[in-house]
């Protein structure tokens, strides 16, 4: 069964900084094209960043380009978000998708998603 | 930037068929996915590469693309159908996601 778990969500002051992990299970990670998305309270959802299997490549929406960074370690199966300089605009639950395999620009597992509230 | 427009809200009787545009420029050209999301929990793809369904969704789900919009249709809609729908596509400087559609089953 593929999982997804998010974990590092918290309580942060603007200006601060915050790393999500998300640790995946039930696949080849090393294959797979990951991806974060946010989505703050009451708010649609918003791509973040995605890099390929093997962190060739790697894209960022314009919010986050400059103070976020995305990264993955296939050995132990787990992505990461490190977060710099955060806003209170980014307060949103992050979750952690995978693109499919067939079709890179679905995302066919999520995980349960981590809250980050940004507030003084 | 590139920006997917979907209505707010869509509300449908149960039985009946519910549609959702999602307007973007040349969006026929990509491929168009669909999300569902209900309250509190994480999104599911429901629609990939326009029109094709992923294992489990059932066959109510169907997709369409071209021009400018892609569909989604439920067709029979379902109480259990009622929530937050989005689409996603691809552009040239990464991943957008539509407006958000609410549908309502009344």
């Amino acid at each position: 069964e593929v999982q997804l778990v998010e974990s590092g969500r918290g309580l942060v002051k603007p200006g601060e900084s915050l790393t999500l992990s998300c640790a995946a299970s039930g696949f080849t990670f090393r294959n797979y094209i990951m991806n974060w998305v946010r989505q703050a309270p009451g708010k649609g959802l918003e791509w973040v960043a995605s890099i390929s299997s093997s962190s060739s490549f790697i894209f960022y929406a314009d919010s986050g380009r400059g103070r976020f960074t995305v990264s993955r370690d296939n050995a132990d199966n787990s992505l990461y978000l490190h977060m710099n300089s955060l806003r209170v605009a980014d307060t949103a639950v992050y979750y952690c998708a995978r693109a499919m395999a067939t079709a890179g620009t679905a995302f066919d597992y999520w995980g349960q998603g981590a809250l980050v509230t940004v507030s003084s | 930037s590139y920006e997917l427009t979907q209505p707010p809200s869509v509300s449908v009787s149960p039985g009946q068929t519910a549609s959702i545009t999602c307007s973007g420029d040349t969006l026929g050209d990509s491929d168009a996915s669909w999300y569902q999301q209900k309250p509190g929990q994480s999104p599911v793809l429901v629609i990939y590469q326009d029109t094709k369904r992923p294992s489990g969704i059932p066959e109510r789900f169907s997709g369409s693309n071209s021009g400018n919009t892609a569909t989604l249709t439920i067709s029979g809609t379902q109480p259990i159908d009622e929530a937050d729908y989005y689409c996603q596509a691809w552009d040239s400087s990464g991943y957008v996601f539509g407006t958000g559609t609410r549908i309502t089953v009344l």
